[in-house]
């Protein structure tokens, strides 16, 4: 079976610094990878995706991931947040018997100025 | 973008009464999903449908159940709510024509049940 986890439940930052959300999977087949962002009292949002090709995938906002398969992780980097980059970060894989989303537990990003 | 909408926010409610949680999605897409989110845990799925008429368990066991009339429309009902159900409930619609695990969420549903 597929599953994932976050392995920081809270990672406080100051403002400008860098941060990297670790996420690792366990899949014995193909994965596709997901992050999803949840900002204060509101939904989750998809924030970037890895389904094949290039394994550096990036945002519209600075976050990136690297697909690593041979360390089956998937971590969630920016060179400098801001006060708005401030929520709960959601890693993500598709399970491949059922084809629906597994999540991680969450990791609170707390950007400090 | 995601046109998605959940009601009520927020329902505070005592013990023994029945609830019903809405989601209506106006992007026209056939699946619809409820996850349960707690605190500090990650989402687990209740309840899915991949079309009218189609229901489904999800992976985490719930009292609850779901009904798929329309196929923008899929609400959530618990005929006895209990403190035990005091959780986040978040709504997600996908297009088969997407890529998987694309989904679209609502804002979620506060339930307090005390």
């Amino acid at each position: 079976a597929q599953s994932v986890t976050q392995l920081d439940s809270q990672v406080p930052v100051f403002e400008e610094a860098p941060v990297e959300l670790r996420c690792n999977y366990s899949s014995s087949v193909s994965v596709y990878l997901f992050w999803y962002v949840q900002y204060p009292n509101q939904g989750l949002q998809l924030l970037l995706k890895y389904l094949s090709g290039s394994t550096l995938v990036e945002s519209i906002n600075g976050f990136e991931a690297e697909f690593n398969k041979s360390q089956t992780s998937f971590h969630l980097r920016k060179p400098s947040v801001h006060i708005s980059d401030t929520a709960e970060y959601f890693c993500a894989v598709i399970n491949s018997n059922t084809g629906k989303l597994i999540f991680g537990q969450g990791t609170t990003l707390q950007v400090k100025p | 973008e995601a046109d998605i909408y959940q009601t009520p926010r927020y329902l505070v409610i005592g013990t023994g009464k029945k609830i019903t949680l809405e989601c209506s999605q106006t992007m026209g897409h056939d699946k619809m999903y409820w996850y349960q989110q707690d605190p500090g845990m990650e989402l687990h799925l209740i309840h899915y449908s991949y079309g009218v008429n189609s229901t489904e368990k999800g992976d985490l066991s719930s009292e609850s159940t779901v009904s798929r009339i329309r196929t923008e429309h899929f609400p959530l009902t618990l005929e006895s709510a209990r403190p035990s159900h005091t959780s986040q409930y978040l709504c997600a619609s996908s297009d088969t024509t997407r890529v998987p695990g694309e989904l679209f969420f609502g804002e979620g549903s506060r339930l307090t049940v005390l």
